[in-house]
């Protein structure tokens, strides 16, 4: 019963430097989100997808890329890591657009920019 | 755009009734969620009000009102454990995307 898996854990980039944070769902979710968190923060949207093929952008998705190719992966990607991207991100998958579809999380990739 | 708020912080007994509120500005409503966060943990879910009234599970019930674009969270007979960070989220849009609140840190006092 796996649910949301996210690699990795923990990472530790230099400025500059690009990472692809992976996430994969087993559940058979349409909709698929990424959240990044700064200390004593609520929860951001950086982008989100509604189903293989399709994404769109969320509150903050300067600096970041995704892609969904099949239904399972939604990896984010970090082109040029900035000291601002030092947060911790999570993953979240739900069945779709029903009402009551609460959305199941990972848990979390805590990456420091230095 | 989309804007919610709650408090930042809210201290309660152990054994009392804490009540934790959001309101929030929106267009394309959908729904009102709560989520449960603990310190270094992933937010799980709790609660899903779509339409006006009180929804209850457990020693936990979610309140809201469409018109005065509002709800609540109650907590009963509280415990050591629910010490933690409680979000509402909006559900809105085309998409039905959901926005997070900035959290409600509880604190239970014995």
């Amino acid at each position: 019963n796996a649910g949301v898996t996210q690699t990795p854990k923990f990472r530790i980039l230099k400025i500059g430097q690009s990472m692809t944070l992976q996430c994969t769902q087993d559940m058979n979710h349409n909709y698929m989100y990424w959240y990044r968190q700064d200390p004593g923060m609520g929860l951001k949207l950086i982008y989100y997808s509604v189903g293989a093929g399709i994404t769109d952008k969320g509150e903050v998705p300067n600096g970041y890329n995704v892609s969904r190719s099949t239904t399972e992966d939604f990896p984010l990607r970090l082109e040029l890591a900035a000291p601002s991207q030092t947060s911790v991100y999570f993953c979240a998958s739900s069945y779709g657009s029903q009402i009551n579809q609460p959305q199941h999380f990972g848990d979390g990739t805590r990456l420091s920019i230095l | 755009g989309q804007s919610l708020e709650q408090p930042s912080e809210v201290t309660a007994v152990e054994g009392a009734i804490v009540q934790i509120n959001c309101t929030y500005q929106t267009s394309g409503f959908y729904g009102l969620s709560w989520y449960q966060q603990h310190d270094g943990g992933a937010p799980t879910f709790l609660s899903y009000n779509a339409l006006d009234g009180l929804e209850e599970t457990g020693r936990f019930s979610s309140f809201l009102s469409r018109s005065d674009s509002y709800g609540y969270l109650l907590l009963q007979e509280l415990q050591m454990k629910d010490s933690a960070s409680y979000f509402c989220a909006v559900t809105s849009g085309g998409y039905q995307k959901v926005t997070f609140g900035t959290g409600t840190k509880l604190q239970v006092i014995p």
